[in-house]
């Protein structure tokens, strides 16, 4: 079945250094979503690149999509100890559901 | 808007019972519920898609007869665990799209099973 990846696994990061986290597949996406989870909670979903190239920005947030709509990124500039969490990627594959890649994992120490 | 709950929030049962939870979306209709388990700090594996009135759509290796899903209504869903065992002890999780704006999930809170 298709498969979406994601790097890093675990992030662990000071407080206000920058984290970045890939997430790949080998077939072409029709659109990737972006989801966060807090410990404890469930996925609340954060954002969806459609188009090829696309950069979205949410405050200290900033999502891309690779021009061949294989790859995205999440950015988040001078991490703050809310951004505590783990950062899934949802590709959505054409006619098909989305699959979620493994998630990144951040830690933000003060 | 677009809350989706789950109950029970944690459940314990002996081996070998059914154990049913339910997911509702309380403000609004879902075209489309997903069930969802995830272990301990990993991500979440797709069991099954369900639409109102239709059987439900399970992926590769998950077991119709053990996971029975039911999309009664617009808002309701439920899954079943038949014959529970250790093994099936994990996080389930639901979600609901509402098929409008970016057709995003919206997550329940999840339940716990803890089968002894």
């Amino acid at each position: 079945g298709q498969q979406v990846m994601q790097i890093p696994q675990y992030q662990h990061v000071q407080e206000g250094e920058d984290f970045t986290t890939y997430c790949n597949s080998s077939t072409t996406l029709s659109n990737i979503q972006w989801y966060k989870q807090r410990p404890g909670g469930h996925p609340v979903f954060l954002i969806q690149l459609v188009k090829s190239g696309e950069v979205k920005k949410q405050k200290r947030l900033t999502f891309q999509f690779g021009e061949a709509k294989k790859n995205s990124s999440l950015h988040i500039t001078a991490t703050q100890t809310t951004d505590v969490g783990t950062y899934f990627c949802a590709g959505e594959f054409y006619g098909q559901n989305f699959v979620f890649g493994p998630g990144t994992r951040l830690s933000v120490l003060p | 808007g677009a809350v989706v709950s789950q109950h029970p929030s944690w459940v314990i049962c002996k081996s070998g019972t059914s154990v049913k939870i339910e997911c509702r979306s309380l403000d609004f209709q879902a075209t489309t519920m997903f069930w969802y388990r995830q272990f301990p700090k990993q991500s979440l594996m797709l069991m099954a898609t369900s639409n109102e009135g239709s059987k439900a759509t399970y992926e590769q290796g998950v077991e119709k007869d053990k996971f029975l899903i039911n999309h009664a209504s617009l808002t309701l869903s439920t899954l079943t665990v038949t014959s529970a065992h250790p093994e099936d002890s994990s996080f389930y999780i639901c979600s609901a799209q509402n098929g409008r704006g970016y057709n995003e999930q919206f997550f329940g809170p999840g339940t716990r099973l803890t089968v002894l």
